[in-house]
């Protein structure tokens, strides 16, 4: 069965650095999705992309965030500058429509 | 005020028991979701649905439109059955996904 899935599974990092976050969606999805968990919080929205560009984005998705679909296959969050406060767990998720959402395993990433 | 409520928020069970988790949300929504997500933290999409009843297996999951309450049943539990269980909607005119907070479940053997 098809499945979505994200690398690293973990991923540490220093403040300040840049970390890029990448998924694979299922392959005739066309809707994709960033979320994140902080430890012991509920899931949050992030954004969602659809026809190569940004459809919704969330508070959260400030300046320091990006997304990007480089090759047609993965679709990549990229934060710039981590701050201790992006210690998470993110979730890539995809759909083809219909509401349908499929999620990845998640990134768990750590700002020291 | 949170826009999905889930309760309880913690539930114990002995194995083989009936379990039932609510949902209530404050919003329109176009589909209602239920997932599981385990200790490892990945999520599994069970249900979606936007009307009546839906039945996978062990697992069933109803939702009233008009009283803006889902339920997800768990008939005959086990042990590995043991997770969290997370509502979510999609408002209307969004893509976005609301969550709960989430309802841990334990089933002892």
């Amino acid at each position: 069965e098809p499945e979505v899935t994200q690398t690293p599974s973990h991923q540490v990092t220093q403040m300040g650095q840049e970390v890029i976050l990448r998924c694979v969606p299922i392959s005739n999805h066309l809707y994709f999705y960033w979320y994140r968990q902080i430890l012991g919080q509920k899931v949050e929205f992030l954004v969602s992309f659809y026809n190569n560009e940004i459809s919704e984005k969330s508070e959260i998705f400030d300046d320091q965030f990006s997304v990007e679909r480089p090759d047609g296959s993965n679709f990549t969050l990229k934060i710039r500058s981590t701050k201790l406060e992006d210690s998470a767990m993110y979730f890539c998720a995809s759909g083809g429509g219909y509401n349908e959402q499929f999620f990845g395993p998640g990134t768990r990433l750590t700002v020291l | 005020k949170n826009e999905v409520e889930q309760s309880p928020q913690n539930l114990t069970a002995q194995e083989g028991e009936f379990i039932t988790i609510n949902c209530s949300y404050s919003v329109g929504i176009s589909a209602l979701h239920w997932l599981q997500q385990h200790p490892g933290g990945g999520i599994v999409s069970l249900f979606m649905l936007s009307s009546g009843k839906k039945k996978h297996g062990r697992l069933i999951a109803t939702i009233n439109i008009q009283e803006k309450h889902s339920s997800l049943h768990i008939t005959a539990s086990h042990p590995r059955d043991s997770a969290v269980y997370i509502c979510a909607v999609s408002k209307g005119g969004s893509e976005k996904l609301v969550f709960g907070k989430g309802t841990k479940l334990t089933v002892n053997p």
